[in-house]
Protein backbone atom coordinates (compact mmCIF):
# COMPACT_ATOMS: atom_id res chain seq x y z
CA UNK A 1 0.00 0.00 0.00
CA UNK A 2 0.97 3.34 -0.63
CA UNK A 3 1.27 6.26 1.59
CA UNK A 4 2.20 9.38 2.07
CA UNK A 5 3.65 11.67 5.14
CA UNK A 6 4.46 15.55 4.99
CA UNK A 7 5.85 16.47 7.97
CA UNK A 8 5.23 19.75 9.35
CA UNK A 9 1.59 21.15 8.48
CA UNK A 10 2.81 25.01 9.03
CA UNK A 11 5.91 26.22 7.72
CA UNK A 12 7.16 29.63 8.25
CA UNK A 13 10.25 31.50 6.25
CA UNK A 14 11.71 34.45 6.05
CA UNK A 15 11.75 36.21 3.03
CA UNK A 16 15.19 35.13 1.19
CA UNK A 17 15.53 31.67 3.73
CA UNK A 18 16.43 28.41 2.45
CA UNK A 19 12.84 26.70 2.12
CA UNK A 20 12.59 22.73 2.87
CA UNK A 21 9.45 21.38 2.90
CA UNK A 22 9.56 17.61 3.60
CA UNK A 23 7.94 14.33 2.29
CA UNK A 24 8.24 10.79 2.59
CA UNK A 25 6.46 7.78 1.09
CA UNK A 26 6.21 3.89 1.48
CA UNK A 27 5.51 2.04 -2.04
CA UNK A 28 5.94 -1.50 -2.66
CA UNK A 29 7.37 -1.03 -6.05
CA UNK A 30 9.95 2.38 -7.40
CA UNK A 31 7.41 5.09 -6.91
CA UNK A 32 6.88 8.67 -9.23
CA UNK A 33 6.55 11.11 -6.90
CA UNK A 34 4.90 14.45 -7.76
CA UNK A 35 4.40 17.75 -5.49
CA UNK A 36 1.31 20.38 -6.40
CA UNK A 37 1.28 23.72 -5.01
CA UNK A 38 -2.54 25.15 -4.07
CA UNK A 39 -2.52 29.27 -3.63
CA UNK A 40 -5.98 30.40 -2.13
CA UNK A 41 -8.92 29.78 -3.92
CA UNK A 42 -7.07 27.80 -6.77
CA UNK A 43 -6.86 23.99 -7.86
CA UNK A 44 -3.56 22.24 -7.76
CA UNK A 45 -0.83 22.99 -9.94
CA UNK A 46 2.00 20.85 -10.79
CA UNK A 47 5.56 22.23 -9.57
CA UNK A 48 7.36 18.71 -10.29
CA UNK A 49 7.61 15.21 -10.96
CA UNK A 50 10.27 12.49 -10.50
CA UNK A 51 9.42 9.38 -13.01
CA UNK A 52 12.99 7.92 -13.79
CA UNK A 53 16.50 9.40 -14.35
CA UNK A 54 18.13 11.79 -12.40
CA UNK A 55 16.82 11.93 -9.12
CA UNK A 56 17.65 15.61 -8.34
CA UNK A 57 14.38 17.22 -10.43
CA UNK A 58 13.79 20.72 -10.89
CA UNK A 59 10.27 22.50 -11.24
CA UNK A 60 9.00 25.34 -11.76
CA UNK A 61 9.41 28.79 -9.94
CA UNK A 62 12.78 27.98 -9.05
CA UNK A 63 11.68 24.61 -6.72
CA UNK A 64 13.50 21.19 -6.85
CA UNK A 65 13.44 17.87 -4.84
CA UNK A 66 15.82 15.18 -4.74
CA UNK A 67 14.32 11.73 -4.85
CA UNK A 68 16.19 9.48 -2.19
CA UNK A 69 15.54 6.16 -2.82
CA UNK A 70 17.12 5.20 0.47
CA UNK A 71 15.58 7.03 2.53
CA UNK A 72 12.39 6.86 1.11
CA UNK A 73 11.92 10.78 1.01
CA UNK A 74 10.94 13.25 -1.90
CA UNK A 75 11.73 16.76 0.05
CA UNK A 76 11.09 20.06 -2.08
CA UNK A 77 13.48 22.76 -1.80
CA UNK A 78 14.26 26.36 -2.70
CA UNK A 79 17.27 28.58 -2.19
CA UNK A 80 15.39 31.87 -1.28
CA UNK A 81 11.80 32.02 -0.30
CA UNK A 82 9.59 34.82 -2.18
CA UNK A 83 6.68 36.26 -0.58
CA UNK A 84 4.47 34.70 -3.89
CA UNK A 85 6.00 31.30 -2.46
CA UNK A 86 2.71 31.27 0.29
CA UNK A 87 0.59 28.31 -0.21
CA UNK A 88 -0.04 25.19 0.37
CA UNK A 89 2.09 22.55 -0.88
CA UNK A 90 1.13 18.97 -1.52
CA UNK A 91 3.35 15.71 -1.93
CA UNK A 92 1.85 12.55 -3.97
CA UNK A 93 2.92 9.13 -5.08
CA UNK A 94 1.73 7.17 -8.05
CA UNK A 95 2.92 3.31 -8.18
CA UNK A 96 0.91 2.72 -11.58
CA UNK A 97 -2.59 3.17 -13.02
CA UNK A 98 -3.74 6.30 -12.71
CA UNK A 99 -4.74 6.92 -8.88
CA UNK A 100 -2.23 9.46 -6.76
CA UNK A 101 -2.46 9.37 -3.30
CA UNK A 102 -1.86 12.94 -1.51
CA UNK A 103 -0.20 13.81 1.62
CA UNK A 104 -1.75 16.33 4.43
CA UNK A 105 -0.23 19.01 2.75
CA UNK A 106 2.46 21.67 4.17
CA UNK A 107 1.19 25.26 4.41
CA UNK A 108 4.45 27.78 3.96
CA UNK A 109 4.45 31.16 5.29
CA UNK A 110 7.29 33.43 4.17
CA UNK A 111 7.46 36.15 6.71
CA UNK A 112 8.59 39.79 5.07
CA UNK B 1 -2.74 28.06 -21.31
CA UNK B 2 -5.70 25.56 -21.14
CA UNK B 3 -7.15 24.67 -18.02
CA UNK B 4 -9.59 22.53 -15.83
CA UNK B 5 -12.87 24.67 -14.72
CA UNK B 6 -15.74 23.77 -11.96
CA UNK B 7 -18.56 24.89 -11.11
CA UNK B 8 -20.05 25.96 -8.72
CA UNK B 9 -17.41 27.07 -6.39
CA UNK B 10 -19.34 26.77 -3.62
CA UNK B 11 -22.55 24.38 -3.20
CA UNK B 12 -24.46 24.77 0.04
CA UNK B 13 -27.32 21.54 0.64
CA UNK B 14 -29.49 19.89 2.89
CA UNK B 15 -28.30 16.81 3.93
CA UNK B 16 -29.99 14.25 2.05
CA UNK B 17 -30.50 16.45 -1.27
CA UNK B 18 -28.84 15.28 -4.45
CA UNK B 19 -26.15 17.45 -6.05
CA UNK B 20 -23.96 17.97 -9.03
CA UNK B 21 -20.35 19.46 -9.38
CA UNK B 22 -19.81 20.38 -12.80
CA UNK B 23 -16.23 19.82 -14.21
CA UNK B 24 -14.94 21.27 -17.78
CA UNK B 25 -11.79 18.73 -18.55
CA UNK B 26 -8.97 20.32 -20.84
CA UNK B 27 -10.16 19.05 -24.43
CA UNK B 28 -7.69 17.01 -25.60
CA UNK B 29 -7.76 14.78 -22.42
CA UNK B 30 -9.17 11.66 -22.31
CA UNK B 31 -8.99 10.34 -18.22
CA UNK B 32 -10.70 12.26 -15.77
CA UNK B 33 -10.60 12.16 -12.14
CA UNK B 34 -12.50 13.45 -8.73
CA UNK B 35 -10.68 13.75 -5.79
CA UNK B 36 -12.11 15.56 -2.15
CA UNK B 37 -10.71 16.71 0.91
CA UNK B 38 -12.03 16.87 4.00
CA UNK B 39 -11.04 19.71 5.74
CA UNK B 40 -7.94 19.59 7.78
CA UNK B 41 -7.31 16.28 5.87
CA UNK B 42 -5.72 15.05 2.83
CA UNK B 43 -6.73 15.02 -0.82
CA UNK B 44 -8.28 11.55 -1.55
CA UNK B 45 -8.89 9.86 -4.65
CA UNK B 46 -12.62 8.70 -5.73
CA UNK B 47 -12.78 7.79 -9.31
CA UNK B 48 -11.33 7.56 -12.32
CA UNK B 49 -12.95 7.79 -15.55
CA UNK B 50 -12.08 7.15 -19.44
CA UNK B 51 -13.85 6.25 -22.90
CA UNK B 52 -17.70 6.67 -20.95
CA UNK B 53 -16.64 4.27 -17.88
CA UNK B 54 -15.15 4.13 -14.73
CA UNK B 55 -11.82 2.67 -14.87
CA UNK B 56 -10.72 2.72 -11.16
CA UNK B 57 -12.52 3.80 -8.01
CA UNK B 58 -12.37 4.05 -4.23
CA UNK B 59 -13.91 2.78 -1.03
CA UNK B 60 -15.50 6.26 -0.57
CA UNK B 61 -16.93 6.24 -3.97
CA UNK B 62 -20.22 3.77 -2.99
CA UNK B 63 -24.01 3.78 -4.32
CA UNK B 64 -24.20 7.38 -3.42
CA UNK B 65 -22.09 8.43 -6.09
CA UNK B 66 -21.90 8.46 -9.65
CA UNK B 67 -20.27 10.07 -12.55
CA UNK B 68 -21.14 10.99 -16.12
CA UNK B 69 -20.19 12.62 -19.01
CA UNK B 70 -23.12 13.99 -20.35
CA UNK B 71 -21.59 15.72 -23.84
CA UNK B 72 -18.36 16.39 -25.35
CA UNK B 73 -17.03 18.72 -22.41
CA UNK B 74 -18.75 18.13 -18.91
CA UNK B 75 -17.87 15.59 -16.70
CA UNK B 76 -20.30 15.17 -13.62
CA UNK B 77 -20.02 13.59 -10.02
CA UNK B 78 -23.52 13.08 -8.57
CA UNK B 79 -24.23 12.70 -4.92
CA UNK B 80 -27.57 11.23 -4.82
CA UNK B 81 -28.37 11.48 -0.82
CA UNK B 82 -26.08 14.11 0.81
CA UNK B 83 -24.69 13.29 4.25
CA UNK B 84 -22.96 15.69 6.69
CA UNK B 85 -19.89 14.11 5.88
CA UNK B 86 -19.78 14.60 2.22
CA UNK B 87 -18.99 18.23 3.22
CA UNK B 88 -15.51 18.77 1.61
CA UNK B 89 -13.49 20.39 -1.07
CA UNK B 90 -14.07 18.37 -4.64
CA UNK B 91 -11.42 18.73 -7.41
CA UNK B 92 -11.68 17.55 -10.77
CA UNK B 93 -8.71 16.76 -12.66
CA UNK B 94 -8.20 15.78 -16.15
CA UNK B 95 -5.04 13.92 -17.89
CA UNK B 96 -3.93 13.45 -21.78
CA UNK B 97 -2.64 9.95 -21.25
CA UNK B 98 -4.11 8.77 -18.21
CA UNK B 99 -2.46 4.81 -19.29
CA UNK B 100 0.46 6.13 -19.05
CA UNK B 101 2.34 5.77 -16.03
CA UNK B 102 2.77 9.64 -13.93
CA UNK B 103 0.96 11.49 -16.74
CA UNK B 104 0.61 14.41 -15.54
CA UNK B 105 -3.15 15.14 -13.79
CA UNK B 106 -4.11 18.53 -14.02
CA UNK B 107 -6.49 20.19 -11.23
CA UNK B 108 -9.54 22.60 -11.16
CA UNK B 109 -9.91 25.00 -8.18
CA UNK B 110 -12.35 22.93 -6.80
CA UNK B 111 -16.03 22.97 -5.33
CA UNK B 112 -16.28 23.62 -1.72
CA UNK B 113 -19.77 21.29 -0.90
CA UNK B 114 -21.09 22.22 2.65
CA UNK B 115 -23.92 19.92 3.43
CA UNK B 116 -26.55 21.03 6.27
Amino acid sequence: AQSVTQLGSHVSVSEGALVLLRCNYSSSVPPYLFWYVQYPNQGLQLLLKYTTGATLVKGINGFEAEFKKSETSFHLTKPSAHMSDAAEYFCAVSEAGNQFYFGTGTSLTVIP
Amino acid sequence: EPEVTQTPSHQVTQMGQEVILRCVPISNHLYFYWYRQILGQKVEFLVSFYNNEISEKSEIFDDQFSVERPDGSNFTLKIRSTKLEDSAMYFCASSERGREIADTQYFGPGTRLTVL
